[in-house]
């Protein structure tokens, strides 16, 4: 496979579940990144991991927790989660943590998530 | 703070219309501007870039100009296809790995 993969595509859970939402990408990429995307907002960024290190945490909740064993491998992982946190969930990859802001990000297709 | 400002969607046309999707930004410094577009069910894809006053991005047919002068990065194709349906949005980097979007813009194109 090539570019970014996400799964699950969908996830319906309970409040009180425990899930997780698996990103790979095969980029060669060194810098990965979680965004929350919900409707008529801006895509909101949530973690940023640069080889392997997490290099921000954008005041998130600590229901939501993520994990990078690897440069290749994301992992979110959700734990009582409130219905508001009901979203599209995006993964993408970046050669690095566009320093010069010129770096181009690659997105998966996403997780959809509906808490009940 | 920076910030992007996309216009309201949704945006419909017919085929082989002209299109124009407007954004403005504000920022410090001299940030990076993108357009990328998300097809259904699918993530986001850059679709064009500039990184400095007056370039002008092209790509697929759809082209923008980095205007300092108004802080503005208009998204505009000549004449539109039903397969370019998608929701587009504004981007710009300042320099960081903290990229800024906008609230996207709805395409509809009918044939």
């Amino acid at each position: 496979e090539t570019g970014v993969t996400q799964t699950p595509r969908h996830l319906v859970m309970g409040m009180t579940n425990k899930k997780s939402l698996k990103c790979e990408q095969h980029l060669g990429h060194n810098a990965m990144y979680w965004y929350k995307q919900s409707a008529k907002k801006p895509l909101e960024l949530m973690f940023v991991y640069n080889f392997k290190e997490q290099t921000e945490n954008n005041s998130v909740p600590s229901r939501f927790s993520p994990e990078c064993p690897n440069s290749s491998h994301l992992f979110l992982h959700l734990h009582t989660l409130q219905p508001e946190d009901s979203a599209l969930y995006l993964c993408a990859s970046s050669q690095d943590v566009g320093e010069t802001g010129t770096d181009t990000q690659y997105f998966g297709p996403g997780t959809r998530l509906t808490v009940l | 703070g920076n910030s992007v400002t996309q216009m309201e969607g949704p945006v419909t046309l017919s085929e082989e219309a002209f299109l124009t999707i407007n954004c403005t930004y504000t920022a410090t410094g001299y940030p990076s501007l993108f357009w990328y577009v998300q097809y259904p069910g699918e993530g986001l894809q850059l679709l064009l870039k500039a990184t400095k006053a007056d370039d002008k991005g092209s790509n697929k047919g759809f082209e923008a100009t980095y205007r300092k002068e108004t802080t503005s990065f208009h998204l505009e194709k000549g004449s539109v296809q039903v397969s370019d349906s998608a929701v587009y949005f504004c981007a710009l980097n300042t320099g960081t790995y903290k990229y800024i979007f906008g609230t996207g813009t709805r395409l509809k194109v009918l044939a």
